[in-house]
C-alpha cells in the first residue's frame, strides 16, 4: 500500500529547540505540500514543491521555518527556534502534478508538535 | 484570490438521516473541487472530486456532491448517515493552471447521534 510517511508522529520539545519533521512522499509523486493544522486556523498551507523545487512558501514564517527537499524521497520542515505558538499538527501530502494531474492529494498521518 | 467557505463549523444529525454539508468557493476560472474527510488522529482522505463533465459526482462511502457554477457551490450530500461518518469534512479548491495550488476550507465537524 503506497502511502505518505511522516516522522516523528509526536514530538514534545521546549521553546527554543530545533525541530525537524520529515516526510517520505509516495514513490513517483512529484508534488509535495506541507500544511499546519490548528483549532484556531484550520489547515494552513505552509509550502509546496514540485520536482523538488519550492513553488510557494508564502504561508511559512520565514524567520524560523524552512522547508527543503534534499531528494525526491524526502521532504523536511524545520523550525528553529521553536515557540509555543508552533504547537500544531503538521501534515505532509503528495500528489502527481504534471501531465496526468489527478488532483488528489495523499496525506500522511501528521506530526503532532507540542512546544512547551 | 482563491478562497473556500464552509459556513457550518459543526453539524449534528441522527443516524439514518440525510446530510448536506455546504461549500462555497471563489475562483476566477472553473476550479478543481474536492471533498476530504478526516477521522480523529488521521490525515485527510479524498471522498470525491470534480474536474469537469457531469456536475453530480459520486464518491466513496456513499457520498455525492453537486457542482453549481451559478452559486459557486459544491455541496456534499449523503442520503443516510452512519455513525462511522462522524468526522471532520473539508472542501478544497485546486487551481487549474500553473501551480495546481490547493486551498482548503475551515472544515465542518459532523456528529452523528445514535
Amino acid at each position: 500500500d503506497a502511502r505518505v510517511t511522516q516522522t516523528p508522529r509526536h514530538k514534545v520539545t521546549e521553546m527554543g529547540q530545533e525541530v525537524t519533521m520529515r516526510c517520505q512522499p509516495i514513490l513517483g509523486h512529484n508534488t509535495v505540500f506541507w500544511y499546519r493544522q490548528t483549532m484556531m486556523q484550520g489547515l494552513e498551507l505552509l509550502a509546496y514543491f514540485r520536482n523538488r523545487a519550492p513553488l510557494d512558501d508564502s504561508g511559512m514564517p520565514k524567520d524560523r521555518f524552512s522547508a527543503e527537499m534534499p531528494d525526491a524521497t524526502l521532504a523536511t520542515l524545520k523550525i528553529q527556534p521553536s515557540e509555543p505558538r508552533d504547537s500544531a499538527v503538521y501534515f505532509c501530502a503528495s500528489g502527481s502534478g504534471t501531465g496526468g494531474w489527478t488532483g488528489e492529494l495523499f496525506f500522511g498521518e501528521g506530526s503532532r508538535l507540542t512546544v512547551l | 484570490a482563491q478562497s473556500v467557505t464552509q459556513p457550518d463549523i459543526h453539524i449534528t444529525v441522527s443516524e439514518g438521516a440525510s446530510l448536506e454539508l455546504r461549500c462555497n468557493y471563489s475562483y476566477g476560472a472553473t476550479p478543481y473541487l474536492f471533498w476530504y474527510v478526516q477521522s480523529p488522529g488521521q490525515g485527510l482522505q479524498l471522498l470525491l472530486k470534480y474536474f469537469s463533465g457531469d456536475t453530480l459526482v459520486q464518491g466513496i462511502k456513499g457520498f455525492e456532491a453537486e457542482f453549481k457554477r451559478s452559486q459557486s457551490s459544491f455541496n456534499l450530500r449523503k442520503p443516510s448517515v452512519h455513525w462511522s461518518d462522524a468526522a471532520e469534512y473539508f472542501c478544497a479548491v485546486g487551481t487549474t493552471s500553473g501551480t495546481y495550488k490547493y486551498i482548503f476550507g475551515t472544515g465542518t465537524r459532523l456528529k452523528v447521534l445514535a
